[in-house]
């Protein structure tokens, strides 16, 4: 079983600050996902990286993959309020033909304060 | 564009009972699967389908049956309801060769 571990398991601060969350992994994957889930609703799609070192970046987060794609980290500058909710990352493993399987981590949950 | 719907939202249940928790989904994904979410436990896969008629178990399976008679539709049956099974239920759907999933806004069980 490949496990995603992702740190840190808690995070609150105040607006304007900067923050890493980081999904470590000694497996490798195809991609990795990052997804971000507000209360009471399902998760969100924020963006895949798939080649080893790429970098992405959405606004005011960041996201790298590592380059042996086994772990990623998000980096969010000057945090909003609008930024809390629980940070998830997938990783994809082909599990045969055009098929692949996700597993997660168990999340950050992120809490900015205004 | 509704995405993948799930109902009902919430549920109570008493131990023993028996229901269905309904997943749709109108993007036309031949994978589909379900997830429970609990505190401390992250998102477990309970069963999945990679296309109609075609469905095998996740991590979690046990006390749940699924079927998937149709593209759309990915049903969710409890035949036996038992308080561990008190979870947020998470219907996903993906595009076959495609990693990015699209979840339903969950349905929250309570077994009592």
């Amino acid at each position: 079983t490949q496990l995603l571990e992702q740190s840190p398991q808690f995070l609150s601060i105040q607006e304007g600050e900067n923050l890493t969350v980081y999904c470590n992994s000694s497996s490798v994957f195809s991609s990795l996902q990052w997804y971000r889930q507000e209360p009471g609703e399902g998760p969100v799609l924020l963006v895949t990286v798939v080649t080893g070192g790429e970098v992405k970046k959405l606004k005011r987060l960041t996201f790298q993959f590592g380059d042996a794609r086994k772990d990623s980290s998000l980096h969010i500058t000057a945090a909003q309020p609008g930024d809390t909710g629980l940070y998830l990352c997938a990783g994809a493993r082909n599990s045969g033909g055009s098929n692949y399987k996700l597993t997660f981590g168990k999340g950050t949950l992120l809490t900015v304060n205004p | 564009n509704a995405g993948v719907t799930q109902t009902p939202k919430f549920q109570v249940l008493k131990t023993g009972q028996s229901m269905t928790l309904q997943c749709a989904q109108d993007m036309n994904h031949e994978y589909m699967s379900w997830y429970r979410q609990d505190p401390g436990m992250g998102l477990r896969l309970i069963h999945y389908s990679v296309g109609a008629g075609i469905t095998d178990q996740g991590e979690v399976p046990n006390g749940y049956n699924v079927s998937r008679s149709t593209t759309e539709d990915f049903p969710l049956r409890l035949l036996s309801a038992a308080p561990s099974q008190t979870s947020v239920y998470f219907c996903a759907s993906r595009r076959q060769g495609r990693t990015e999933a699209f979840f339903g806004q969950g349905t929250r069980l309570t077994v009592v």
